[in-house]
Protein backbone atom coordinates (compact mmCIF):
# COMPACT_ATOMS: atom_id res chain seq x y z
CA UNK A 1 0.00 0.00 0.00
CA UNK A 2 0.74 3.84 -0.08
CA UNK A 3 2.45 5.17 2.92
CA UNK A 4 3.82 8.65 4.48
CA UNK A 5 5.38 8.11 8.29
CA UNK A 6 6.22 10.79 10.37
CA UNK A 7 6.80 11.48 14.16
CA UNK A 8 3.19 11.84 15.70
CA UNK A 9 4.51 14.25 18.27
CA UNK A 10 7.67 16.37 18.58
CA UNK A 11 8.82 18.43 21.62
CA UNK A 12 11.60 21.36 21.56
CA UNK A 13 12.34 24.77 23.11
CA UNK A 14 11.80 28.17 22.01
CA UNK A 15 14.69 29.29 20.14
CA UNK A 16 16.45 25.63 18.92
CA UNK A 17 16.17 23.64 16.21
CA UNK A 18 13.79 21.03 15.41
CA UNK A 19 13.65 18.49 12.30
CA UNK A 20 10.77 16.67 11.28
CA UNK A 21 11.31 13.54 8.82
CA UNK A 22 9.04 11.78 6.58
CA UNK A 23 9.52 8.54 4.80
CA UNK A 24 7.06 7.32 2.30
CA UNK A 25 6.29 4.49 0.42
CA UNK A 26 4.34 5.12 -2.71
CA UNK A 27 3.63 4.40 -6.65
CA UNK A 28 5.71 7.34 -8.15
CA UNK A 29 6.62 10.62 -7.58
CA UNK A 30 5.99 14.03 -8.18
CA UNK A 31 7.64 15.42 -4.90
CA UNK A 32 7.31 16.12 -1.43
CA UNK A 33 5.51 19.00 -0.03
CA UNK A 34 5.22 20.48 3.93
CA UNK A 35 2.00 22.05 4.94
CA UNK A 36 1.49 23.81 8.57
CA UNK A 37 -1.85 23.73 10.29
CA UNK A 38 -2.53 25.04 13.01
CA UNK A 39 -5.12 24.23 15.44
CA UNK A 40 -9.10 25.24 13.87
CA UNK A 41 -6.89 26.49 10.79
CA UNK A 42 -6.46 25.59 7.47
CA UNK A 43 -3.42 24.16 6.25
CA UNK A 44 -1.16 26.36 4.71
CA UNK A 45 2.08 25.77 2.20
CA UNK A 46 5.44 25.85 3.05
CA UNK A 47 7.83 24.36 0.96
CA UNK A 48 8.35 21.48 -2.11
CA UNK A 49 11.06 19.28 -2.84
CA UNK A 50 10.84 17.61 -6.54
CA UNK A 51 14.86 17.28 -6.68
CA UNK A 52 17.32 16.31 -4.24
CA UNK A 53 18.44 18.16 -1.84
CA UNK A 54 17.65 21.02 0.46
CA UNK A 55 15.47 24.13 -0.17
CA UNK A 56 15.45 26.97 2.15
CA UNK A 57 12.46 29.47 2.97
CA UNK A 58 13.68 31.83 5.87
CA UNK A 59 13.88 29.93 9.05
CA UNK A 60 12.53 26.44 7.69
CA UNK A 61 14.41 24.08 5.19
CA UNK A 62 13.25 21.09 3.28
CA UNK A 63 15.74 18.17 2.05
CA UNK A 64 14.98 15.05 0.02
CA UNK A 65 16.48 12.15 -1.15
CA UNK A 66 14.44 10.21 -3.68
CA UNK A 67 17.09 7.21 -3.17
CA UNK A 68 15.63 7.06 0.20
CA UNK A 69 12.39 8.47 0.02
CA UNK A 70 13.14 10.09 2.99
CA UNK A 71 12.63 13.97 3.33
CA UNK A 72 12.91 16.13 6.24
CA UNK A 73 11.78 19.42 7.58
CA UNK A 74 14.23 21.49 9.42
CA UNK A 75 12.72 24.79 11.95
CA UNK A 76 15.24 26.76 13.31
CA UNK A 77 15.05 29.69 15.53
CA UNK A 78 11.84 28.09 16.78
CA UNK A 79 9.19 30.59 18.14
CA UNK A 80 5.76 29.82 20.07
CA UNK A 81 4.00 30.62 17.17
CA UNK A 82 5.29 27.99 15.33
CA UNK A 83 3.56 25.28 17.67
CA UNK A 84 1.23 23.57 15.22
CA UNK A 85 1.07 20.52 13.12
CA UNK A 86 3.15 19.42 10.26
CA UNK A 87 2.02 17.05 7.38
CA UNK A 88 3.99 16.20 4.39
CA UNK A 89 2.43 15.27 1.16
CA UNK A 90 3.54 13.21 -1.94
CA UNK A 91 2.16 13.13 -5.63
CA UNK A 92 1.64 9.72 -6.88
CA UNK A 93 1.52 7.79 -10.27
CA UNK A 94 -2.56 7.95 -9.83
CA UNK A 95 -2.36 12.24 -9.62
CA UNK A 96 -3.51 11.86 -6.08
CA UNK A 97 -1.76 13.62 -3.50
CA UNK A 98 -1.21 11.30 -0.17
CA UNK A 99 -0.81 13.02 3.56
CA UNK A 100 0.84 11.96 6.05
CA UNK A 101 -0.90 11.79 9.77
CA UNK A 102 0.65 14.46 10.70
CA UNK A 103 3.40 15.87 13.33
CA UNK A 104 2.11 17.86 16.43
CA UNK A 105 5.41 20.42 17.17
CA UNK A 106 5.38 21.13 20.95
CA UNK A 107 7.63 24.00 21.56
CA UNK A 108 8.44 24.81 25.71
CA UNK A 109 9.64 28.46 26.63
CA UNK B 1 -7.04 38.21 -4.15
CA UNK B 2 -9.27 36.75 -2.28
CA UNK B 3 -8.49 33.52 -0.68
CA UNK B 4 -10.49 30.02 -0.97
CA UNK B 5 -14.06 30.20 0.89
CA UNK B 6 -15.71 27.30 1.63
CA UNK B 7 -19.37 27.24 3.01
CA UNK B 8 -20.76 26.90 5.28
CA UNK B 9 -18.14 26.89 8.05
CA UNK B 10 -20.11 24.33 10.59
CA UNK B 11 -22.79 21.81 9.83
CA UNK B 12 -25.02 19.38 11.80
CA UNK B 13 -26.80 16.71 10.69
CA UNK B 14 -28.20 13.53 11.11
CA UNK B 15 -27.95 9.79 9.98
CA UNK B 16 -29.99 9.32 6.33
CA UNK B 17 -29.52 13.09 5.89
CA UNK B 18 -27.58 14.58 2.73
CA UNK B 19 -25.30 17.10 2.53
CA UNK B 20 -23.68 19.81 0.09
CA UNK B 21 -20.63 21.60 0.69
CA UNK B 22 -19.26 24.86 -1.51
CA UNK B 23 -15.49 26.12 -2.52
CA UNK B 24 -14.96 29.15 -4.31
CA UNK B 25 -11.27 28.79 -5.42
CA UNK B 26 -8.97 31.50 -5.90
CA UNK B 27 -9.62 33.77 -9.25
CA UNK B 28 -7.83 32.29 -11.95
CA UNK B 29 -7.18 28.68 -10.01
CA UNK B 30 -8.89 25.32 -12.16
CA UNK B 31 -7.99 22.82 -10.19
CA UNK B 32 -10.07 21.80 -6.70
CA UNK B 33 -9.64 19.40 -4.85
CA UNK B 34 -11.43 18.38 -1.78
CA UNK B 35 -10.04 16.46 1.21
CA UNK B 36 -11.66 14.46 4.22
CA UNK B 37 -9.77 15.23 7.61
CA UNK B 38 -10.63 13.69 10.99
CA UNK B 39 -8.85 14.30 14.65
CA UNK B 40 -5.35 12.93 14.43
CA UNK B 41 -5.54 12.19 11.06
CA UNK B 42 -3.97 13.55 7.76
CA UNK B 43 -5.63 14.49 4.94
CA UNK B 44 -7.66 11.79 2.97
CA UNK B 45 -8.13 12.72 -0.43
CA UNK B 46 -11.77 12.78 -2.25
CA UNK B 47 -12.10 14.14 -5.57
CA UNK B 48 -10.16 16.95 -7.73
CA UNK B 49 -12.09 18.68 -10.33
CA UNK B 50 -9.92 20.77 -13.45
CA UNK B 51 -12.52 22.42 -15.68
CA UNK B 52 -15.47 21.09 -14.31
CA UNK B 53 -13.95 17.39 -14.87
CA UNK B 54 -13.38 15.19 -12.40
CA UNK B 55 -9.88 14.57 -13.01
CA UNK B 56 -9.57 11.58 -9.93
CA UNK B 57 -11.48 10.35 -7.23
CA UNK B 58 -9.78 8.67 -3.68
CA UNK B 59 -11.22 5.56 -2.17
CA UNK B 60 -14.76 6.81 -0.66
CA UNK B 61 -18.21 5.23 -1.34
CA UNK B 62 -20.06 6.56 -4.20
CA UNK B 63 -22.03 8.39 -1.45
CA UNK B 64 -19.53 11.13 -1.58
CA UNK B 65 -19.87 13.27 -4.85
CA UNK B 66 -18.91 16.85 -6.70
CA UNK B 67 -18.75 18.99 -9.67
CA UNK B 68 -17.09 22.23 -10.62
CA UNK B 69 -18.97 24.98 -12.27
CA UNK B 70 -18.12 26.67 -15.30
CA UNK B 71 -16.54 29.78 -13.02
CA UNK B 72 -14.58 26.88 -10.95
CA UNK B 73 -16.18 27.14 -8.07
CA UNK B 74 -16.74 23.11 -6.93
CA UNK B 75 -19.16 21.35 -4.65
CA UNK B 76 -19.17 18.38 -2.65
CA UNK B 77 -22.04 15.81 -1.87
CA UNK B 78 -22.24 13.54 0.90
CA UNK B 79 -25.26 11.23 0.51
CA UNK B 80 -27.13 8.78 3.55
CA UNK B 81 -25.33 10.63 5.71
CA UNK B 82 -22.98 7.92 8.58
CA UNK B 83 -21.98 8.92 12.35
CA UNK B 84 -18.22 8.09 10.35
CA UNK B 85 -18.65 11.18 8.02
CA UNK B 86 -18.41 13.58 10.62
CA UNK B 87 -14.76 15.62 9.97
CA UNK B 88 -13.63 18.80 8.87
CA UNK B 89 -14.05 18.58 4.83
CA UNK B 90 -11.05 20.83 3.24
CA UNK B 91 -10.96 22.25 -0.41
CA UNK B 92 -8.07 23.43 -2.20
CA UNK B 93 -7.10 25.12 -5.21
CA UNK B 94 -4.34 25.25 -7.22
CA UNK B 95 -3.45 26.63 -10.53
CA UNK B 96 -2.47 22.70 -11.92
CA UNK B 97 -3.16 19.07 -10.41
CA UNK B 98 -2.54 18.58 -6.65
CA UNK B 99 -0.69 15.70 -7.38
CA UNK B 100 2.00 17.28 -9.07
CA UNK B 101 2.34 19.25 -6.12
CA UNK B 102 1.27 22.60 -7.22
CA UNK B 103 1.41 25.01 -4.24
CA UNK B 104 -2.01 24.36 -2.47
CA UNK B 105 -4.03 27.21 -1.11
CA UNK B 106 -6.78 25.71 1.62
CA UNK B 107 -9.98 26.75 2.38
CA UNK B 108 -11.13 27.13 6.19
CA UNK B 109 -12.66 23.98 5.81
CA UNK B 110 -16.01 22.83 6.72
CA UNK B 111 -16.51 21.08 10.10
CA UNK B 112 -19.91 18.72 9.58
CA UNK B 113 -21.24 16.69 12.52
CA UNK B 114 -23.15 13.88 11.70
CA UNK B 115 -25.80 13.12 15.08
Amino acid sequence: GQSLEQPSEVTAVEGAIVQINCTYQTSGFYGLSWYQQHDGGAPTFLSYNGLDGLEETGRFSSFLSRSDSYGYLLLQELQMKDSASYFCAVGDSNYQLIWGAGTKLIIKP
Amino acid sequence: KAGVTQTPRYLIKTRGQQVTLSCSPISGHRSVSWYQQTPGQGLQFLFEYFSETQRNKGNFPGRFSGRQFSNSRSEMNVSTLELGDSALYLCASSLGQAATNEKLFFGSGTQLSVL
